[in-house]
């Protein structure tokens, strides 16, 4: 079964620490990762991608991620979080069928909580 | 605004009535997946539709639950004979044909069944 694990459900961090929120999939197709980015009451905003080359990827808001195809990782870190990174983040998966069909899913979430 | 909208953003309905949500794509965007998304969990895949064709549907969605995309655009999602256990967050993305691309989301649909 192909599955996302978010191995933290929270996150609490002080302001200007770094963090590192943890992802691991599980998949026999290949795979394309994301990170997402959900403030409260509202939709999903793409942080970050993986869809080959370079294993360590860059986003928004000064995030970074590395794929580690081995340990089937993709975790997501900032040096240095702001009070304004207070948010919902979670890993995606797109799995890559034959055929030209894409399923996409998610992990349950980890919720990072920067305090001053 | 060309991002995918979503129509209502809130609904508030009576247990057993009837609620139909809607999802504008991206025009160009020829993949649609709705999603459902409670309290502190991630988005749950429902469906996915190519063009207008339902490629699957999620265990998760009872014979109550239908979605239609009859012209490969706007996509439809009812809920027949609400229950509360249908509140939630409803969510709907769409991503381009081409490439391995990332999907948009919309505001979401929050019901809540009363």
């Amino acid at each position: 079964a192909q599955s996302v694990t978010q191995l933290d459900s929270q996150v609490p961090v002080f302001e200007e620490a770094p963090v590192e929120l943890r992802c691991n999939y599980s998949s026999s197709v290949s795979v394309y990762l994301f990170w997402y980015v959900q403030y409260p009451n509202q939709g999903l905003q793409l942080l970050l991608k993986y869809l080959s080359g370079s294993t360590l990827v860059k986003g928004i808001n000064g995030f970074e991620a590395e794929f580690n195809k081995s340990q089937t990782s993709f975790h997501l870190r900032k040096p240095s979080v702001h009070i304004s990174d207070t948010a919902e983040y979670f890993c995606a998966v797109i799995l890559s069928f034959s055929g030209g069909y894409n399923k996409l899913i998610f992990g349950a979430g980890t919720r990072l909580a920067v305090h001053p | 605004d060309t991002g995918v909208s979503q129509d209502p953003r809130h609904k508030i309905t009576k247990r057993g009535q009837n609620v139909t949500f809607r999802c504008d794509p991206i025009s160009e965007h020829n993949r649609l997946y709705w999603y459902r998304q409670t309290l502190g969990q991630g988005p749950e895949f429902l469906t996915y539709f190519q063009n207008e064709a339902q490629l699957e549907k999620s265990r998760l969605l009872s014979d109550r639950f239908s979605a239609e995309r009859p012209k490969g655009s706007f996509s439809t999602l009812e809920i027949q004979r609400t229950e509360q256990g249908d509140s939630a967050m409803y969510l709907c993305a769409s991503r381009a044909g081409t490439g391995n691309t990332e999907a948009f989301f919309g505001q979401g649909t929050r019901l809540t069944v009363v």
